[in-house]
């Protein structure tokens, strides 16, 4: 069965520490995608990336970095230098091919001036 | 701009009353899905279209909820005799045909059920 584990259900930091988001994930399927979105407090949901299971290659953009490592079955989300704008619930999810999104429960982010 | 509205954005509704949410998309889309989120969690599937047809229902779906999508454009989701347990957020998404396996959400219509 498909599962997404995000262990942390909030975090507070202050601005400009670095933060990590944790994300694991269960599935037989050899082919899948893992995403990462952002919801702040107005609600919608904001796309931020996707990674298919043959690209462990890591990711950075910007102040955003995505780390993931298919032995543990992890794909963790780091923000460097966080800001107060980053404040938001954000969601790790997972699709077998192209299809639904199984999501986690979410990781809310606080970010104190 | 995600190029998906929904309509309305809150709805409340009294217990027993019927509801209906429209999800429409700005430029041509291909698969469509329809999600639920509960407070202090993750957004749930609850059925997806590619084009008209409606490929997948998650047991969340009772007999109460209804989804159509006509033309292959627009989507409404309808509630039937709403229960209190209904109030949630419904969250439209879409697959751009230009960036497929990516999906891209609506601002969501809140509904509470008194």
């Amino acid at each position: 069965a498909q599962k997404v584990t995000q262990a942390q259900t909030e975090i507070s930091v202050v601005e400009k520490e670095d933060v990590t988001l944790d994300c694991v994930y269960e599935t037989r399927d050899t082919t899948y995608y893992l995403f990462w979105y952002k919801q702040p407090p107005s609600g919608e949901l904001v796309f931020l990336i996707r990674r298919n299971s043959f690209d462990e290659q890591n990711e950075i953009s910007g102040r955003y970095s995505w780390n993931f490592q298919k032995s543990t079955s992890s794909f963790n989300f780091t923000i460097t230098a966080s800001q107060v704008v980053d404040s938001a619930v954000y969601f790790c999810a997972l699709s077998e091919k192209r299809g639904k999104l199984i999501f986690g429960q979410g990781t809310e982010l606080s970010v104190k001036p | 701009d995600t190029g998906v509205s929904q309509n309305p954005r809150h709805k409340i509704t009294k217990r027993g009353q019927n509801v209906t949410f429209r999800c429409d998309p700005i430029s041509e889309h291909n698969r469509l899905y329809w999600y639920r989120q509960t407070l202090g969690q993750g957004p749930e599937f609850l059925t997806y279209f590619q084009n008209e047809a409606q490929l997948e229902k998650s047991r969340l779906l009772s007999d109460r909820f209804s989804a159509e999508r006509p033309k292959g454009s627009f989507s409404t989701l309808e509630i039937q005799r709403t229960e209190q347990g209904d109030s949630a957020m419904y969250l439209c998404a879409m697959e751009n045909v230009e960036v497929l396996d990516t999906q891209y959400f609506g601002p969501g219509t809140r509904l509470t059920v008194l």
